[in-house]
């Protein structure tokens, strides 16, 4: 079974730039998460989506951050603009939908970006 | 607030040398506990789900138990392989949503 996928694996800009991350979950999960996960902290959740509606923006910077899962299964979150204190390793996860018995979370391999 | 404080943030130990890993919590309502392991430019790997006080799980040299206000992860017989942050999460029911909210980790560092 293919895990999360995540691209890019690596991003450099500079501050007040704008930048794309994309995301394929596992196939057939209805849940994806973004979480951001700063340099020795865990990760912090950014948003989560059911299918292709939100369930929980709380913590996302929407004055600069924005996210969209059009068609329920890849997702994409965008900064514009980013500033220093973003950089950080975006983490997306999936998992099945609640209440089908299994909660975990299965992580991809993060995004690294560095804001200069 | 739901809250996860691990400690100690760092452990090195000699390969065979067995130890516990601690999370600490606080939740509304614990819908799950959770282990994972994340190695150097890697996204967390799933190891354990616990959802209530008193439960167990095991898998090699790793072993989970839960209580009411924390989790020890066990580590018996450590290899160099072991060797990695282990984050702990919780899931609360007062949440809006299911997401996960992590401690900061504790960092194994095992030699031979």
């Amino acid at each position: 079974e293919a895990g999360v996928a995540q691209s890019p694996r690596y991003k450099i800009i500079e501050k007040r730039q704008s930048v794309a991350f994309w995301c394929n979950p596992i196939s057939g999960h209805a849940t994806l998460y973004w979480y951001q996960q700063i340099l020795g902290q865990g990760p912090k959740l950014l948003i989560q989506f059911q299918n292709n509606g939100v369930v929980d923006d709380s913590q996302l910077p929407k004055d600069r951050f924005s996210a969209e899962r059009l068609k329920g299964v890849d997702s994409t979150l965008k900064i514009q603009p980013a500033k220093l204190e973003d950089s950080a390793v975006y983490l997306c996860a999936s998992s099945l939908e609640w209440g089908q018995g299994s909660y975990e979370q299965y992580f991809g391999p993060g995004t690294r970006l560095t804001v200069t | 607030e739901d809250q996860v404080t691990q400690s100690p943030e760092a452990l090195r130990l000699q390969e065979g040398e067995s130890s516990s890993l601690n999370c600490s919590y606080t939740v509304s309502g614990l819908r799950g506990l959770f282990w994972y392991r994340q190695d150097p430019g890697k996204g967390p790997e799933f190891l354990f789900t616990l959802y209530s006080a008193g439960e167990e799980k095991e898998k090699e040299r790793l072993k989970a138990t839960l209580t009411k206000k924390e989790s020890f992860l066990h580590i018996t017989a450590p290899k160099p392989e072991d060797s990695a942050t282990y984050l702990c999460a919780v899931q609360g029911r007062n949440q809006a949503g299911t997401a996960l909210i992590f401690g900061k980790g504790t960092t194994l560092s095992v030699s031979s």
